[in-house]
């Protein structure tokens, strides 16, 4: 079956400290990944998309990585921002036919000042 | 500048009945999609459309229909409304190219069902 599980489910770390969200998936063939932010009250908004051979794309403070052999990915923020407070949904897209898309529980990221 | 809107933002409804929820997109774009996001699940795709009169289910299409009469318009309806309905529903839209989609996600509608 394909899956994306996301990991912590949520996260509380204090402004200007770095943290990493996991992402495992079992979605096959693989096409690509994608790590959306979103806001409390927003539809998501994609931050990075990374393809099979791509296994670091940057945006800003986020660093996102894939391992496609492992099937795992990781968003890295730095130096966080309150701003940064937010859901990040990990978002696997399959190959083939059809519409295979298959979306995170997403991490609740909590920044306090 | 293009943007994808909902309507309405909030909506109360009582159990039975008929509900449809709008979404517009100035992008241009062809493909446009409707999720329902609950607490603890992911995004959950209850119906997509290709391109005009094009229609087609996701995995969660019981108890809802989607109608495609022009590029712009997605609006989805469900036909008698049930509690188990009450959620906060997402319209998207991206380019025709599947390789590298991104989508773009609307404002959402919350959806109370009593």
């Amino acid at each position: 079956k394909n899956q994306v599980e996301q990991s912590p489910q949520s996260l509380i770390i204090l402004e200007g400290k770095n943290c990493t969200l996991q992402c495992n998936y079992t979605v096959s063939p693989f096409s690509n990944l994608r790590w959306y932010k979103q806001d409390t009250g927003r539809g998501p908004v994609s931050l990075t998309i990374m393809t099979f051979s791509e296994n670091t794309k940057s945006n800003g403070r986020y660093t996102a990585t894939l391992d496609a052999d492992t099937k795992q990915s990781s968003l890295h923020i730095t130096a966080s921002q309150l701003s940064d407070s937010a859901s990040y949904i990990c978002v696997v897209r399959g190959g083939g036919g059809g519409f295979k898309t298959i979306f995170g529980a997403g991490t609740r990221l909590f920044v306090k000042a | 500048d293009a943007e994808i809107t909902q309507s309405p933002r909030h909506k109360i409804t009582e159990t039975g009945r008929q509900v449809t929820l709008a979404c517009h997109q100035t992008w241009n774009h062809n493909n446009m999609f409707w999720y329902r996001q609950d607490l603890g699940h992911g995004l959950r795709l209850i119906h997509y459309s290709y391109g005009v009169h094009d229609t087609n289910k996701g995995e969660v299409s019981d108890g809802y229909s989607v109608s495609r009469s022009n590029t712009e318009d997605l609006p989805l309806t469900l036909e008698s409304a049930a509690s188990s309905q009450t959620s906060v529903y997402f319209c998207a839209s991206s380019e025709q190219h599947a390789g590298a989609d991104t989508q773009y996600f609307g404002p959402g509608t919350r959806l109370t069902v009593l």
